[in-house]
């Protein structure tokens, strides 16, 4: 039940855009893909993305996801300000469990 | 419109027991996984427990095997967690969810302290 990776922090501009990742291994990543979740302080989680760019109705388009391999991705276009939070990923390991990432704190510049 | 509403938590002495209880209106209940995770003060979501569907299958976090129990009532849309022998570490809030349908409820906190 190791969790999966992802880097503790980034940080871009207004505007820009960011690449969130989200490493695990075959059993998790790699055999169904990864959901997103963005939360912001106070709030319960929401999801983004499921199976990997599956995106619930009422998602902004600016956000989208992808997978290589066990490497799943989150990608933000045009950064805005309420798009600082923390977002997770959690996918469902085949022995299993589901496993989450340890959360990117994304902040906007 | 989904709701899920968690209840139940409260603060606990070290060894003691809770059963957390989770209402769920708006979707087929019966018919998803439902699943409860943790999150620590400051600290990152962590999966707790996940039911199947027809009550066929539970899975546990390590941590909590052998002192926590995930059940469901599909007749009356309730997911419970019954906790016991609870430490210290236990100390989080409590989200009852669907995670692949994105439903989550607010959450209720559980304090393990003497």
């Amino acid at each position: 039940q190791a969790g999966l990776t992802q880097p503790p922090s980034v940080s871009k501009g207004l505007s820009q855009t960011a690449t969130l990742t989200c490493t695990g291994n075959s059993n998790d990543v790699g055999n169904q893909g990864a959901v997103w979740l963005q939360q912001h302080q106070g709030h319960p989680p929401k999801l983004l993305s499921y199976r990997n760019n599956n995106r619930p109705s009422g998602i902004s388009e600016r956000f989208s996801a992808s997978r290589s391999g066990n490497t799943a991705s989150l990608t933000i276009i045009g950064l805005q300000p309420e798009d600082e939070a923390d977002y997770y990923c959690s996918a469902w390991d085949i022995t299993g469990s589901w496993v989450f990432g340890g959360g990117t704190k994304l902040t906007v510049l | 419109e989904v709701h899920l509403v968690e209840s139940g938590g409260g603060l606990v002495q070290p060894g003691g027991s809770l059963r957390l209880s989770c209402a769920a209106s708006g979707f087929t209940f019966s018919d998803y996984w439902m699943t409860w995770v943790r999150q620590a003060p400051g600290r990152g979501l962590e999966w707790v427990a996940s039911i199947k569907a027809d009550d066929s299958n539970r899975f546990y976090v390590d941590s909590v095997k052998g002192r926590f129990t995930i059940s469901r009532d599909n007749a009356r849309n309730l997911v419970d967690l019954q906790m016991s022998s609870l430490r210290a570490d236990d100390t989080a809030l409590y989200y009852c969810a669907s995670i692949t349908m994105g439903y989550w409820g607010q959450g209720t906190l559980v304090t393990v302290s003497s």
